[in-house]
């Protein structure tokens, strides 16, 4: 089973801050097969990123996913008041279990 | 548009039994395989279970192995989860997703809660 660890835990900034978050897989992903989700208070995860750099529809551009061996990036350019939010990454390679990172939540500073 | 609406949810004692649906809509459900995920109160994404477009293949998170089982109906577009033996861990708002490898759409999910 291949664990996904989440850095940092919490990420305080200011709007129009970039943030980059971070997820480091136990082994290789298969083919990149790592995606984002965004999820806010009380509402269900959004489809971010998959593919590790492949924007999903509707997804503003200041969004964008980046790997480098088993550690998987995710970068908001400037963060825009709806960007605060828990963010989970998955890997889709290895499967079954899909797999969860434990979230970063990005907060308001 | 793509619609998941899941149903079923509620109050159940250790021990009990539930049945979840996820009714689907604005894609062609019998041709994707479905998930259910689980999130405790205040914690992460858990996945449960797995269905192949056809029901022909099943998978089991191990947390649910032998006591959760996972269906679904073609014709009426529809996903089940059945839960059996619930125990207090098993307490979370229960999504399905559509499957592209990884989650491509959510339900808002019906929340699940066990205590006697």
């Amino acid at each position: 089973e291949i664990v996904l660890t989440q850095s940092p835990g919490t990420l305080s900034l200011s709007p129009g801050e970039r943030a980059t978050l971070s997820c480091r897989a136990s082994q290789s992903v298969s083919s990149s097969y790592l995606a984002w989700y965004q999820q806010k208070p009380g509402q269900a995860p959004r489809l971010l990123i998959y593919g590790a750099s492949s924007r999903a529809t509707g997804i503003p551009d200041r969004f964008s996913g980046s790997e480098s061996g088993t550690d998987f990036t995710l970068t908001i350019s400037r963060l825009e008041p709806e960007d605060f939010a828990v963010y989970y990454c998955q890997q889709h390679g290895s499967t079954p279990p899909w797999t969860f990172g434990q979230g970063t939540k990005v907060e308001i500073k | 548009q793509v619609q998941l609406v899941e149903s079923g949810g509620g109050v159940v004692q250790p021990g009990g039994s539930l049945r979840l649906s996820c009714a689907a809509s604005g894609f062609t459900f019998s041709t994707y395989g479905m998930h259910w995920v689980r999130q405790a109160p205040g914690k992460g994404l858990e996945w449960v279970a797995f269905i192949r477009y056809d029901g022909g293949n099943k998978n089991y998170a191990d947390s649910v192995q032998g006591r959760f089982t996972v269906s679904r109906d073609n014709s009426k577009s529809t996903l089940y989860l059945q839960l059996d033996s619930l125990r207090a861990e098993d307490t979370a708002v229960y999504y399905c997703a559509n499957h592209q490898g990884y989650f491509q759409h959510w339900g808002q999910g019906t929340l699940v809660i066990v205590s006697s």
